[in-house]
């Protein structure tokens, strides 16, 4: 079965810090991958996804993903983080081939953004 | 989210009782899902939702579980005989494409708390 590897459970950054967060699936055929964002007292939302083509996908809020195929990977990044954007982030995938319409979550990281 | 509610936002409830937990999406969605994310935990699909098709219960962790949708809009869940272990966030969410990799638009989640 699909699994999904979330390597951070908790990270403290200064503003203006940049920020990566680790996600790793277990899959070894195609995936389709999302980060999705849950800010404090909202909904949990797309920030952004990978189907097909450019391996560098940019989403919301300056945020972008690389997938790396040969690592297995969908890591988050963003350059230059702000305060706001002190949340909880999930890394999940869908596994077209096998019964694809589910989407497999890492168990999420909370990041804290400091003045 | 996009046009999905939850009811009741929070439920508490003692052991051995049974809870019943209400989604009301958006018209026009094309498959609707049941997740729940249990403390430190991911989320982990429950069941799905997609037109007159028989829905995909394999997420479903015991047979106290069930859950059905009334044509194709509101859909509740049903924990029979709730456990402490029932104690999670369960989240509805839709989709509003036709295709099993389009975007799945979470509701805001009921809180439940077995006592």
């Amino acid at each position: 079965a699909q699994s999904v590897s979330q390597h951070n459970h908790h990270v403290i950054l200064s503003e203006a810090a940049s920020l990566e967060l680790g996600c790793n699936y277990s899959y070894g055929g195609t995936v389709n991958l999302f980060w999705y964002v849950q800010y404090p007292g909202q909904h949990l939302q797309l920030l952004l996804k990978y189907f097909s083509g450019d391996p560098l996908v940019k989403g919301i809020k300056g945020f972008e993903a690389e997938f790396i195929k040969s690592k297995f990977s969908f890591n988050l990044r963003k350059p230059s983080v702000q305060w706001s954007d002190t949340a909880e982030y999930f890394c999940a995938v869908i596994t077209p081939t096998g019964g694809g319409n589910k989407l497999t979550f890492g168990t999420g990281t909370q990041l804290k953004v400091e003045l | 989210g996009a046009g999905v509610s939850q009811s009741p936002s929070n439920k508490v409830t003692e052991k051995g009782k049974d809870v019943e937990l209400r989604c009301d999406p958006i018209s026009g969605h094309t498959a609707l899902y049941w997740y729940r994310q249990r403390l430190g935990q991911g989320l982990e699909f429950l069941i799905y939702f997609q037109g007159n098709s028989a829905p995909d219960k394999s997420g479903l962790p015991s047979d106290r579980f069930s859950a059905e949708r009334t044509g194709e809009s509101v859909s509740t869940l049903t924990i029979q005989r709730t456990q402490q272990e029932d104690s999670a966030v369960y989240l509805c969410a839709i989709r509003l494409g036709q295709r099993h990799t389009d975007t799945q638009y979470f509701g805001p989640g009921t809180r439940l708390t077995v006592l």
